[in-house]
């Protein structure tokens, strides 16, 4: 039982160039979200999804994109990378409420855009 | 809409002394709340939650958190910390129907022998 898996670990970019980071998890649970964490700021959701194919925004949406491929995996795309979306990314999954569920946390994707 | 403060950013402490690590909210609606602990290079996991019930809540690792309305606050406790509780912790809280966990900004727990 792996939990909640993220790939890569880490990554560099340069302006511009575009990614996807992979996000699975194997403990069947309903929703999945994606976190930015950046120094003295918390956590900030980016994307959340409920159920398989449903996605909705969070509090940092602009310049990602999300897909849910099933119920175990869902990615996180940066189109056009900019230097402010240089963060530690992290994927987390509840069983079902965002409210009342704990959320189990991958280990983060450290990207940096240069 | 919901918010937390943490009203400390760092804390250290000497090995085998107590804490305290301070968190406040606000809500218009009854809340549940949430501390995630981050060691170093990994993701959060939960320490403890209080959804309803008892105000004071235990979690793991000797941890405990009371609940006070009137306060709006939800400190986290622990009578004796060890140099392995070093690492940052995070408040959290949502409200029923929310599909949002807000998260505080953090405070570094260091412990020093």
């Amino acid at each position: 039982n792996a939990g909640v898996t993220q790939t890569p670990k880490f990554q560099v970019l340069k302006t511009g160039q575009s990614m996807t980071l992979q996000c699975a998890q194997d403990m069947n649970h309903n929703s999945m979200y994606w976190y930015r964490q950046d120094p003295g700021m918390g956590l900030r959701l980016i994307y959340y999804s409920a159920s398989e194919g449903t996605t909705d925004k969070g509090e940092v949406p602009n310049g990602y994109n999300v897909s849910r491929l099933n119920k175990r995996e869902f990615s996180l795309r940066l189109e056009s990378a900019a230097p402010s979306q240089t963060s530690v990314y992290f994927c987390a999954s509840s069983p079902r409420s965002p409210s009342t569920d704990t959320q189990y946390f991958g280990p983060g994707t450290r990207l940096t855009v240069l | 809409a919901q918010s937390v403060t943490q009203l400390d950013s760092q804390v250290p402490v000497f090995e085998e002394a107590p804490v305290e690590l301070r968190c406040n909210y606000s809500s218009s609606v009854s809340v549940y709340l949430f501390w995630y602990v981050q060691y170093p290079n990994q993701g959060l996991q939960l320490l403890l939650k209080y959804l309803s019930g008892s105000t004071l809540v235990k979690g793991i690792n000797g941890f405990e958190a009371e609940f006070n309305k009137s306060q709006t606050s939800f400190h986290l406790r622990k009578p004796s910390v060890h140099i392995s509780d070093t690492a940052e912790y995070f408040c959290a809280v949502s409200d029923q129907g929310n599909y949002k966990l807000t998260f505080g900004k953090g405070t570094l727990l260091t412990v020093n022998p």
